[in-house]
């Protein structure tokens, strides 16, 4: 029973797919996100929603979509993938007051 | 502008050797400080948080870090290190109810049996 899941956890394809990861929590959290690790391990935010709202949207090109169809998910949709987009994407989960964030285990996206 | 910084990209210390790994920021507000580790393949696990008061926090692994506001610095240290404990360890800074946490570029640990 992980805290905070995504799937898959590989994604090799081709420049101009597009492809979709899935996140799930099952700790009750208000608030989700989407993180971005590059190659050097640098860690950016990308999206946050809380209660299902986008609450945060950091300058990501729009060919990104998130999509929380509950608090207890949170999908990535990516349109037109580029060279670029190959990282390792984490969702995560927090609960207001905590502040903690809890991580899955990441998906690795290679564009080929 | 608000920031993380880890100066130091590699570390290697021999297994029972002591740890510290730096950490400096900058943030407008007052910030909340946390450690997290992550092990290879796997996502980030929360060491340790400061929000306030005692500014020697323990965390979980045998792990401390201590704040230092005139410093704008939150070390993480541990007195004995563990081979086990190899792994990437990142800083990061956020406030209360803003739901961005900014990350260091992270600290790669290794130990030497």
């Amino acid at each position: 029973d992980t805290a905070v899941s995504q799937t898959p956890k590989y994604l090799v394809t081709q420049m101009g797919n597009d492809k979709s990861i899935k996140c799930e929590q099952n700790l009750g959290h208000d608030t989700m996100y989407w993180y971005k690790q590059d190659s050097k391990k640098f860690l950016k935010i990308m999206f946050s929603y809380n209660n299902k709202e986008l609450i945060i949207n950091e300058t990501v090109p729009n060919r990104f979509s998130p999509k929380s169809p509950d608090k207890a998910h949170l999908n990535l949709h990516i349109n037109s993938l580029e060279l670029g987009d190959s990282a390792v994407y984490f969702c995560a989960s927090s609960q207001a007051g905590t502040e903690e964030l809890f991580f899955g285990e990441g998906s690795r996206l290679t564009v080929l | 502008a608000q920031s993380v910084t880890q100066p130091d990209i590699h570390i290697t210390v021999s297994e029972g050797a002591s740890l510290e790994l730096r950490c400096n920021y900058s943030y407008g507000a007052t910030p909340y400080l946390f450690w997290y580790v992550q092990s290879p393949g796997q996502g980030l696990q929360l060491l340790l948080k400061y929000f306030s008061g005692d500014t020697l926090v323990q965390g979980i692994k045998g792990f401390e870090a201590e704040f230092k506001r005139s410093q704008s610095s939150f070390n993480l240290r541990k007195p004995s290190v563990h081979w086990s404990d190899a792994a990437e360890y990142f800083c990061a800074v956020g406030a209360r109810g803003t739901y961005k946490y900014i990350f260091g570029t992270g600290t790669r640990l290794k130990v030497l049996a």
